[in-house]
């Protein structure tokens, strides 16, 4: 089974900020990889599909990429709204799912 | 816009089978480039895959559940379901149940519903 991990388990950040989130995959998986938001109470959301290609709607701060084994989140200048955990999962497969761990990004 | 809704029982005695319905609306279940699956969250905790379905029957399940699972659908309905069986407390959860795309990732989530284990 292939195992994602992510780093780090969580981070404390201000408004404008520059936050990057990593994600690592115990095998190779290509570009078979998505980002999700959730909000405490809410499903989650996705963000980033493809490794680096924007879901429709979500705002141009966020963006992704990695191949292979090692990916990035980045959300280039921290916004209100945007504190929440943060979930990659992977779909090498498509058959067999895996979620990170997830990375809570709070109010420093 | 579509739009999922879970649907069961909020609480199930530990040893019996939580059963779940996820009713899709505004798109039919049948789509030839979508699967449905399902996915759960214990409370503080993270997501955890359950199974998914394609709306032909063809099923695949999370290698640590795939004893205790049964995902089904009725294209009729346009619903799927999810039973899972033996439960213990480990299994109290929201359950979500969702929609993926070509990429394998969920575009579409319904929202939630909590099913507690106790007696």
């Amino acid at each position: 089974d292939i195992q994602m991990t992510q780093s780090p388990s969580s981070v404390s950040a201000s408004v404008g900020d520059r936050v990057t989130i990593t994600c690592r995959a115990s095998q190779g998986i290509d570009r078979w990889l998505a980002w999700y938001q959730q909000k405490p109470g809410k499903a989650p959301k996705l963000l980033i599909y493809d490794a680096s290609t924007l879901q429709s709607g979500v705002p141009s701060r966020f963006s992704g990429s990695g191949s292979g084994t090692d990916f990035t989140l980045t959300i280039s200048s921290l916004q209100p709204e945007d504190f929440a955990t943060y979930y990659c999962q992977q779909a090498n497969s498509f058959l067999i799912f895996t979620f990170g761990p997830g990375t809570k990004v709070d109010i420093k | 816009q579509l739009q999922l809704q879970e649907s069961g029982p909020g609480l199930v005695r530990p040893s019996e089978t939580l059963s779940l319905t996820c009713t899709v609306s505004g798109g039919s279940i049948s789509s030839t480039s979508h699967y449905w699956g399902w996915i759960r969250q214990p409370p503080g905790k993270g997501l955890e895959w359950i199974g998914s379905i394609y709306y032909g029957g063809s099923t695949h399940y999370n290698p640590s559940l795939k004893s205790r699972v049964t995902i089904s659908v009725d294209t009729s309905k346009n619903q799927f379901s999810l039973k899972l069986s033996s439960v213990t407390a480990a299994d109290t959860a929201v359950h979500y149940c969702a929609r993926y795309n070509i990429w394998g990732s969920f575009d579409y989530w319904g929202q939630g519903i909590l099913v507690t284990v106790s007696s």
